[in-house]
C-alpha cells in the first residue's frame, strides 16, 4: 500500500470513447503528477499540479485533459485516443513540487489499451 | 537537455552475489537523484533519494552513490536475493525545470 490509489487498474477503450482515470492520495501531499510509461521508453512526465494549480503541461495532446479538484484527487479525462496512447499511466504525489528532499510516491498505474 | 542512461538493460545473477547498477546523466545541474524499484504490473517504489549535496545514501542492503561531476550514480545491492528481482529505475531531478528525468531501467533477475 503506497498511499496512492489508481482506478481502474486496466482499461480497454475504442478510439471514439470517452473515459477517465482516477488517482487519490492519502498522504497529505500537495503536489500530484501524471506520467506515461510506454514499453522500452523512459517515463514521461505529462502534468504537474501543486496546490490544485497546474504548474506543468509537458506538451501533452489535448485529447488528454487533467482535472485536480483538490489536493487529494487527480483525474485524467481521455477522448478520441490513438493506438500509440496505449501505455501504463502512473499517478504520483509528493509533499510539494520543487522540494528536493521529498520522494515521489507512485500508484500502481492504469494499463490502458486502445483498440 | 538532460538525458539519463542505465546500463545494463538486463542482468541475471545467482543468489548471494553483490551487484552494481549504473546510472549516468549528461547535465550535472541536478537537485537530487532517486532510485526506484518497479515490480511487474506495479507502480514505482522509492528506494533511495540522494540530494545534490550528498555523496551516498544507505538503506539496509542497498547503497546508492552520487558523483555529480562525472554524471554518475551507482546502486549497490549486497547479498542479492530472489526477492530483489525487479526493474530498477534511476530518476534525476533537473535543477532548471524541477522535472524528474527517468532512465529506461535495469531489469534484474536473481536466480535461486
Amino acid at each position: 500500500e503506497t498511499g496512492v490509489t489508481q482506478t481502474p487498474r486496466h482499461l480497454v477503450m475504442g478510439m471514439t470513447n470517452k473515459k477517465s482515470l482516477k488517482c487519490e492520495q492519502h498522504l497529505g501531499h500537495n503536489a500530484m503528477y501524471w506520467y506515461k510509461q510506454s514499453a522500452k521508453k523512459p517515463l514521461e512526465l505529462m502534468f504537474v499540479y501543486n496546490f490544485k494549480e497546474q504548474t506543468e503541461n509537458n506538451s501533452v495532446p489535448s485529447r488528454f485533459s487533467p482535472e485536480c479538484p483538490n489536493s487529494s484527487h487527480l483525474f485524467l479525462h481521455l477522448h478520441t485516443l490513438q493506438p500509440e496512447d496505449s501505455a501504463l499511466y502512473l499517478c504520483a504525489s509528493s509533499q510539494e513540487w520543487r522540494i528536493s528532499n521529498q520522494p515521489q510516491h507512485f500508484g500502481d498505474g492504469t494499463r490502458l489499451s486502445i483498440l | 537537455k538532460q538525458e539519463v542512461t542505465q546500463i545494463p538493460a538486463a542482468l541475471s545473477v545467482p543468489e548471494g552475489e553483490n551487484l552494481v547498477l549504473n546510472c549516468s546523466f549528461t547535465d550535472s545541474a541536478i537537485y537530487n537523484l532517486q532510485w526506484f524499484r518497479q515490480d511487474p504490473g506495479k507502480g514505482l517504489t522509492s528506494l533511495l533519494l540522494i540530494q545534490s549535496s550528498q555523496r551516498e545514501q544507505t538503506s539496509g542492503r542497498l547503497n546508492a552513490s552520487l558523483d555529480k561531476s562525472s554524471g554518475r550514480s551507482t546502486l549497490y545491492i549486497a547479498a542479492s536475493q530472489p526477492g530483489d528481482s525487479a526493474t530498477y529505475l534511476c530518476a534525476v531531478g533537473d535543477s532548471g525545470t524541477y522535472k524528474y528525468i527517468f532512465g529506461t531501467g535495469t531489469r534484474l533477475k536473481v536466480l535461486a
